[in-house]
């Protein structure tokens, strides 16, 4: 069976500092990618998604994850974060051809001091 | 992007009774999916439901619990059955896109005393 893992619990920023949150999966085949967004009582919203080809992929909102098979990972980026990327942040792998088995991390809360 | 809508947002339920919950797609989809979600925690997959077929529950979800309906491609319900206040949760519903994705409803909050 599939699994996530996310590096931190809870990451503590000041704004303009630069963000990697960590994930990785356990699955042997080809995958999908995921990072999803919960801002505060608000519903999930995707932030980017890898299929193939590059393995870096940029999403919405300047963020931006890499990619790496070697280390079953896909760290999520952002060069300087901002007060309103205050949230939930969580990483999801599923199936690569089929799209089954969607399986979510246990999510990295993100606080961004002003 | 699909936009998804659930009724209701919120609700507060008696021991022993049913809630169904309604999720709407603004657009045909294959694969709907429902979700649990703890206050600060991940997401748990209740079942998959396609449209013309049973649902397929995960491990520890169980269709006396939780019926599922999904009469066409854009529209689907969850019932919560003979809840128990351990029943309190966020239940979500999501669709899947067509490169997989999924996209998520607001969620419906559910307090069971």
């Amino acid at each position: 069976a599939q699994s996530v893992s996310q590096h931190n619990h809870h990451v503590i920023l000041s704004e303009a500092a630069s963000l990697e949150l960590g994930c990785n999966y356990s699955y042997g085949g080809t995958v999908n990618l995921f990072w999803y967004v919960q801002y505060p009582g608000q519903h999930l919203q995707l932030l980017l998604k890898y299929f193939s080809g590059d393995p870096l992929v940029k999403g919405i909102k300047g963020f931006e994850a890499e990619f790496i098979k070697s280390k079953f990972s896909f760290n999520l980026r952002k060069p300087s974060v901002q007060w309103s990327d205050t949230a939930e942040y969580f990483c999801a792998v599923n199936e690569g051809s089929s799209g089954q088995n969607f399986v979510f991390g246990p999510g990295t809360r993100l606080s961004v001091l002003p | 992007s699909a936009v998804i809508s659930q009724k209701p947002s919120r609700d507060i339920c008696q021991r022993g009774t049913s809630l169904t919950i309604q999720c709407q797609v603004d657009s045909q989809v294959t694969m709907m999916f429902w979700y649990r979600q703890q206050p600060g925690q991940s997401l748990t997959l209740i079942a998959t439901a396609n449209q013309g077929s049973e649902a397929t529950y995960e491990s520890g979800f169980v269709i006396d619990k939780f019926p599922i309906s999904r009469p066409n491609l854009t529209f689907s319900t969850l019932t919560v059955s003979n809840m128990s206040p351990e029943d309190s949760s966020i239940y979500l519903c999501s669709a899947q896109g067509t490169y997989n994705e999924q996209f998520f409803g607001p969620g419906t909050r559910l307090t069971v005393l």
